[in-house]
């Protein structure tokens, strides 16, 4: 079983829409989560960070995350074409006494115009 | 903020050649720092966590002897790939954590290409 999975997509809404981003991890003792962008040929820059259960809103943006679960979402309302990339979800685990973030293998979701 | 800058962001190289690439926190002393590796269309892959004073700690199935990673200050780590290869040609990309805090920040990426 993968650390963290994602459906690698992609992903298409129209300009608009809901898009629902999902992802789950196996590590139990977990403890943050993160969302980031990454475009094509760039690095991956950082849109949102989840601590607790619950939802966390940041402008268009939603996490949520559930422990029990393990698993974490992201949605993004009124989508938009300049959103188009993919979305990778990372987990801070502990690993040999470090603390390393580990990344799903991302969504690529595609908003049309 | 957080600034992680990295260099250089495209390097081409000739097969058997060494590459170092550095990544360096600008605003902020980084204890600790990532380095990845993507390959495309997949996923960024950790390759070593290097803390400052102390030898990497690589992941499984990462060549410590081909990829040297040295942290010899807070604010700057170097990657080194040695006697490259055309299967070494990725995305490399490292990640300075600041101290106190959860966030990673990352730099922007090199590009290697190794012919």
């Amino acid at each position: 079983q993968k650390e963290v999975e994602q459906n690698s997509g992609p992903l298409s809404v129209p300009e608009g829409a809901i898009a629902s981003l999902n992802c789950t991890y196996s590590d139990r003792g977990s403890q943050s989560f993160f969302w980031y962008r990454q475009y094509s040929g760039k690095s991956p820059e950082l849109i949102m960070s989840i601590y607790s259960n619950g939802d966390k809103e940041d402008g268009r943006f939603t996490a949520q995350l559930n422990k029990a679960s393990q698993y974490v979402s992201l949605l993004i309302r009124d989508s938009q074409p300049s959103d188009s990339a993919t979305y990778l979800c990372a987990v801070s685990t502990m690993n040999t006494g470090f603390q390393k973030l580990v990344f799903g293998t991302g969504t690529r979701l595609l908003v049309s115009p | 903020g957080a600034v992680v800058s990295q260099h250089p962001s495209r390097v081409i190289c000739k097969s058997g050649t060494s590459v170092k690439i550095e990544c360096r926190s600008l605003d902020f002393q980084a204890t600790t720092m990532f380095w990845y590796r993507q390959f495309p269309k997949q996923s960024l892959m950790l390759m070593a966590t290097s803390n400052e004073g102390s030898k990497a700690t690589y992941e499984q199935g990462v060549e410590k002897d081909k990829f040297l990673i040295n942290h010899a200050s807070l604010t700057l780590s170097t990657l080194t790939v040695t006697s490259a290869h055309p299967e070494d040609s990725s995305f490399y990309i490292c990640s300075a954590r600041k101290t106190g805090r959860d966030g990673y920040t990352f730099g922007s990426g090199t590009r290697l290409t190794v012919v």
